[in-house]
Formats: structure tokens, C-alpha cells, sequence
């Protein structure tokens, strides 16, 4: 089962549009993070959402961009006027300790096209 | 500016072998280091977690770390068909998130 679910799976969307991506974490966490990767290149960091507020941000996440955790368990990327070039997979992921050790899970990703 | 560099290969290695896979890093200050594996449209799945000087050993995987040198190694030994992926070097965490290498694409040639 997986610990982290997005939804949808894969999203088509015209330019201008605006597009919702949902994260749904199994267990209770408090960090998350919002990563994206366009096709053939490294995986980039967007956000990362600490207790309900956004904690840091890359250059990428700029005002077309807003994360919310609406309901206290779906965390959402909001994409207001989608633009060509964001097309890419979307992860989200969230930070999980293993004893003294922790990681980061990948969520399974949403592709998002833009045409 | 973080950066992580990778050789993008393709890496092919025969099957049964081992395969060597390099990442080095820019900020001196960095205190975490992951591998993870992808898979060609799928997310990436963290096989191995680094933070000292050294080797960690997991399984067929060995993690190695030089901080002087500001370079992460990952070895895969007895190497599967299965192993074949993009294996993605990250640095960092926290509040910033990671930062990932472009990935070595590894080829396992049964």
C-alpha cells in the first residue's frame, strides 16, 4: 500500500487553466514537500510545508503557485494559469524516520500537460 | 547555488557484476546524502541514507562518503536486470528540500 497517494494520476489541461494536484499521506506527518521534474531532467524542489504553513520555497514557486493542506489530510499543489513549460511530473513527498536515519517518500506522481 | 553533478551515462554493466555509481556536491555544508532509483515514468524510491564519512552497507547496496572530497558513491554488487534504472544522487533536506543530481541511467546486460 502505498504511504503517499496523488491524485489524479495524469492531467491534461489547456493553457491558462488552472489545475489542482492532490497529495493524500497515509500516517499523520508534519513536513511536506512539493517536487517537480520535466521530462529528461533532474528532479527540481518547489515547496516544503511545515505545520500547515509553507516554510521555504524555490524560485520555481513564484505566484502562480500556492499549496494548502484544506482539510488536515489532502495536501493540494494549486498551478492558478498554467503556462507549456509546466509541464512535468509532479511529486509530492514527505519525510520519514527509520530509527536514527530518516528519508524522504515519493508520492507516485501526477503528470500534468499542459497543451 | 546547490549543485549535485552526476555522469548521465548510460552505464552498462554485466549482470552479476558490480556497478560503481558516482555523485559529487557543491556546498561544503551539506550534512545528508541519498541515493534513489527511478524507474523510467515512475517516482523515485530512496534505496540508501548517508550522513557520516565512510560505508553504509545495505544489502547488495553500499553507500560510500568522502565529505573532504565532497563526493557520494553507490555500489551495487551481484547486479540484477532488475537494477536497471536511473539511480539519482540528493543532497540536503529539511526546510529546503532536496537537491538532486540529473541521475546516472545504469544498464544491467543479462
Amino acid at each position: 500500500e502505498p504511504e503517499v497517494t496523488q491524485t489524479p494520476s495524469h492531467q491534461v489541461t489547456q493553457m491558462g487553466q488552472e489545475v489542482i494536484l492532490r497529495c493524500v499521506p497515509i500516517s499523520n506527518h508534519l513536513y511536506f514537500y512539493w517536487y517537480r521534474q520535466i521530462l529528461g531532467q533532474k528532479v527540481e524542489f518547489l515547496v516544503s510545508f511545515y505545520n500547515n504553513e509553507i516554510s521555504e520555497k524555490s524560485e520555481i514557486f513564484d505566484d502562480q503557485f500556492s499549496v494548502e493542506r484544506p482539510d488536515g489530510s489532502n495536501f493540494t499543489l494549486k498551478i492558478r494559469s498554467t503556462k507549456l513549460e509546466d509541464s512535468a511530473m509532479y511529486f509530492c513527498a514527505k519525510r520519514k524516520v527509520r530509527g536514527k536515519y530518516y528519508g524522504y517518500t515519493f508520492g507516485s506522481g501526477t503528470r500534468l500537460t499542459v497543451v | 547555488q546547490k549543485e549535485v553533478e552526476q555522469n548521465s551515462g548510460p552505464l552498462s554493466v554485466p549482470e552479476g557484476a558490480i556497478a560503481s555509481l558516482n555523485c559529487t556536491y557543491s556546498d561544503r555544508g551539506s550534512q545528508s546524502f541519498f541515493w534513489y532509483r527511478q524507474y523510467s515514468g515512475k517516482s523515485p524510491e530512496l534505496i540508501m541514507f548517508i550522513y557520516s564519512n565512510g560505508d553504509k552497507e545495505d544489502g547488495r547496496f553500499t553507500a560510500q562518503l568522502n565529505k573532504a572530497s565532497q563526493y557520494v558513491s553507490l555500489l551495487i554488487r551481484d547486479s540484477q536486470p532488475s537494477d536497471s534504472a536511473t539511480y539519482l544522487c540528493a543532497v540536503g533536506g529539511g526546510a529546503d528540500g532536496l537537491t538532486f543530481g540529473k541521475g546516472t541511467h545504469l544498464i544491467i546486460q543479462p
